[in-house]
């Protein structure tokens, strides 16, 4: 079994300065990663996602995320912030062995973008 | 094409009333989920289905009934509904097994 830890809450960061969203994951087997970010009264739209290859996955909006297998982390990046970017985002994994047995989410993170 | 969508949006249920909430996408994806989202928390799934005629339980199943009769459609039935299952309720479908896309969601209330 695998689960996802977000250890914050709630991030708030002022308008056009970077931000990183932190996500920490355990697996005994190979993963996949993702990053989703969901605006109020919405669903989820999916940012960007780790399959294999590079470890630097860059996404939609500016975002960027680096999966570190060694610390067993897939942290979120944007170098410069917007007040559209409030929103909550949550980072999920799946098992990369095959089968169709959906995502396991972390608690998510509230950005807060203050102008 | 408008993906997956979800109805009702809202919905306040009395304890011990059914309802189904409805799922339909027009992707011609084999992958299907239904996943519920409760304050603070992350989404849990309840249960998923890979193809028509074709369901299993996800994490959180208790309570909770699918079916999968086309490709299109992925009902979500809930029985002797119960304030524990107030939340709100995605439903999300994929061409493969990790590219999911969701709905907008339905918000019940179980009163």
């Amino acid at each position: 079994a695998q689960s996802v830890t977000q250890l914050d809450s709630q991030v708030p960061v002022f308008e056009e300065a970077p931000v990183e969203l932190r996500c920490n994951y355990s697996s005994s087997v190979s993963v996949y990663l993702f990053w989703y970010v969901q605006y109020p009264n919405q669903g989820l739209q999916l940012l960007l996602k780790y399959l294999s290859g590079s470890t630097l996955v860059k996404g939609i909006n500016g975002f960027e995320a680096e999966f570190n297998k060694s610390q067993t982390s897939f942290h979120l990046r944007k170098p410069s912030v917007h007040i559209s970017d409030t929103a909550e985002y949550f980072c999920a994994v799946m098992y990369s062995g095959g089968g169709a047995d959906g995502l396991t989410f972390g608690k998510g993170t509230h950005l807060i973008i203050q102008p | 094409n408008a993906g997956v969508t979800q109805t009702p949006k809202f919905r306040i249920l009395k304890i011990g009333q059914s309802m189904t909430l409805q799922c339909t996408q027009d992707m011609n994806h084999n992958y299907m989920y239904w996943y519920r989202q409760d304050p603070g928390m992350g989404l849990k799934l309840i249960y998923y289905s890979v193809g028509a005629g074709i369901t299993d339980k996800g994490e959180v199943p208790n309570g909770y009934n699918v079916s999968r009769s086309t490709t299109e459609d992925f009902p979500l039935r809930l029985e002797l509904a119960a304030p524990s299952q107030t939340s709100v309720y995605f439903c999300a479908s994929s061409f493969t097994s990790y590219e999911q896309y969701f709905g907008p969601g339905t918000r019940l209330t179980v009163t």
